[in-house]
């Protein structure tokens, strides 16, 4: 079965710091993996993905993410965050041999101070 | 449209009574998701539809809930004898082929709250 685990469901950061947002998974095949942000009042906008072949993804807004299956993690970094990367963001497992089903983790909600 | 439409975006219902949900997928897509977001809580799948294939249901969490897909294309999700802990936000989804790592495109959602 899989399964992924968000570490920590609010996390706050200054403008202009790091942004890390955890994200480990579980599954007994190789995985296609996801981060979604969902913004106040809105449906969910694909930030990055990853199928094959590199490891370190790059998305829209800055992110990136890095799979690295021996830790069975997704994390996803911003080297600098702005006001508006405020939002709850959702990481996302789907393994090749169960269908299209998407699987979420809990979120984790990102707060940006001035 | 270019996007995954829902309808209604809100719906305000009383308990016991039965609701549906409507989702027109992007066209062309194949794959079509329920999933279920309530407040303070992640995204709960509901069910999945690919083509023709009989659909993944393992998500729908009681025999209150079903869903159904015309003509491959546009998605009723309907809740019967609605009850409080019902109320949630619905979001349809859908994507060009399921799987593969494709990607999933999700509407703006239906609030339900039940009364």
């Amino acid at each position: 079965a899989q399964s992924v685990t968000q570490l920590g469901s609010h996390v706050s950061v200054s403008e202009g710091a790091l942004v890390l947002l955890r994200c480990n998974y579980s599954s007994s095949v190789p995985p296609y993996l996801f981060w979604y942000v969902q913004y106040p009042n809105q449906g969910l906008q694909l930030l990055l993905k990853y199928t094959t072949g590199a490891t370190l993804v790059k998305g829209i807004n800055g992110f990136e993410a890095e799979f690295k299956k021996s830790e069975t993690s997704f994390h996803l970094t911003k080297p600098s965050a702005h006001m508006s990367d405020a939002a709850e963001y959702f990481c996302a497992v789907n393994a090749y041999n169960q269908g299209g089903k998407l699987i979420f983790g809990q979120g984790t909600e990102l707060s940006v101070k001035p | 449209g270019a996007g995954v439409s829902q309808s209604p975006s809100n719906k305000v219902t009383e308990k016991g009574k039965d609701v549906e949900l409507r989702c027109d997928p992007i066209s062309g897509h194949t794959a079509l998701y329920w999933y279920r977001q309530s407040l303070g809580q992640g995204l709960e799948f509901l069910i999945y539809f690919q083509g023709n294939s009989a659909p993944d249901k393992s998500g729908l969490p009681s025999d209150r809930f079903s869903a159904e897909r015309t003509g491959g294309s546009v998605s009723t999700l309907t809740i019967q004898r609605t009850q409080q802990e019902d109320s949630a936000v619905y979001l349809c989804a859908s994507s060009f082929n399921g799987g593969n790592g494709n990607t999933i495109y999700f509407g703006e959602g239906s609030w339900l709250t039940v009364v």
